[in-house]
């Protein structure tokens, strides 16, 4: 089957605006994760989803992030008022329920704040 | 914060040569899982170890855990060209929900 799509794979935007990053995760998996890396860097944790439980956001680096995920499909990371830090891939991951299984990620948003 | 470390951070091999990466970790895990990242796409899982599991084998992948030291460790045997990719460990914390945090990575270049 598919796997995990995310949209758009550009986005340039400019400073002060808002951006939507999308994610469809795989058909069935509970578990929908976002991470950001930085250029030649490790991931850095953002939030995680699972089922109808509250997210855990404790990854998050400020108010101006936030994410939704409808339907316990989609999910939407939105970024207000963009700054050139938050220039960098974000990757999307989603996996079945259970501990221990394997995450599968999209290919990633690639987000340049001019 | 990052949990996983790996050493080294980039690694120049010859084509058929072994490859060893390593990765340490700060606090007790339920499991730790190994990732492999081609340039401009997203991570694909290669293997996952339980924290009461020493050692396993996925081809020509050969995957330790010392949970005594915090460490596991990643080796290729017999390169190839198509190795050539970022690693990461990541690592299924105890105290926390089941989300992988993900070491720094270490850059392996096979060279033909």
């Amino acid at each position: 089957g598919a796997g995990v799509s995310q949209s758009p794979s550009n986005k340039v935007t400019e400073k002060g605006k808002d951006v939507e990053l999308r994610c469809d995760p795989i058909s069935g998996h509970t578990a929908l994760y976002w991470y950001r890396q930085s250029l030649g860097q490790g991931l850095e944790f953002l939030i995680y989803f699972q089922g109808n439980s509250a997210p855990d956001k404790s990854g998050l680096p400020s108010d101006r992030f936030s994410a939704e995920r409808t339907g316990g499909s989609v999910s939407t990371l939105t970024i207000q008022r963009t700054q050139q830090e938050d220039s960098a891939v974000y990757l999307c991951a989603s996996s079945s329920r259970d501990r221990g299984s394997p995450l599968h990620f999209g290919n990633g948003t690639r987000l340049t704040v001019t | 914060s990052q949990q996983g470390e790996e050493d080294p951070q980039a690694l120049s091999i010859q084509e058929g040569e072994n490859a060893t990466m390593n990765c340490s970790y700060k606090t007790s895990i339920n499991n730790l899982q190994w990732y492999r990242q081609n340039s401009g796409r997203g991570l694909v899982h290669l293997i996952l170890i339980r924290s009461n599991e020493r050692e396993k084998h996925s081809g020509r992948l050969r995957v330790t855990l010392d949970t005594s030291k915090k460490s596991s460790s990643l080796l290729i045997t017999a390169s190839r060209a198509a190795d050539t990719a970022s690693y990461f460990c990541a690592t299924d914390r105890l105290d926390s929900s089941y989300k992988l945090i993900f070491g720094s990575g270490t850059r392996l270049l096979v060279r033909p």
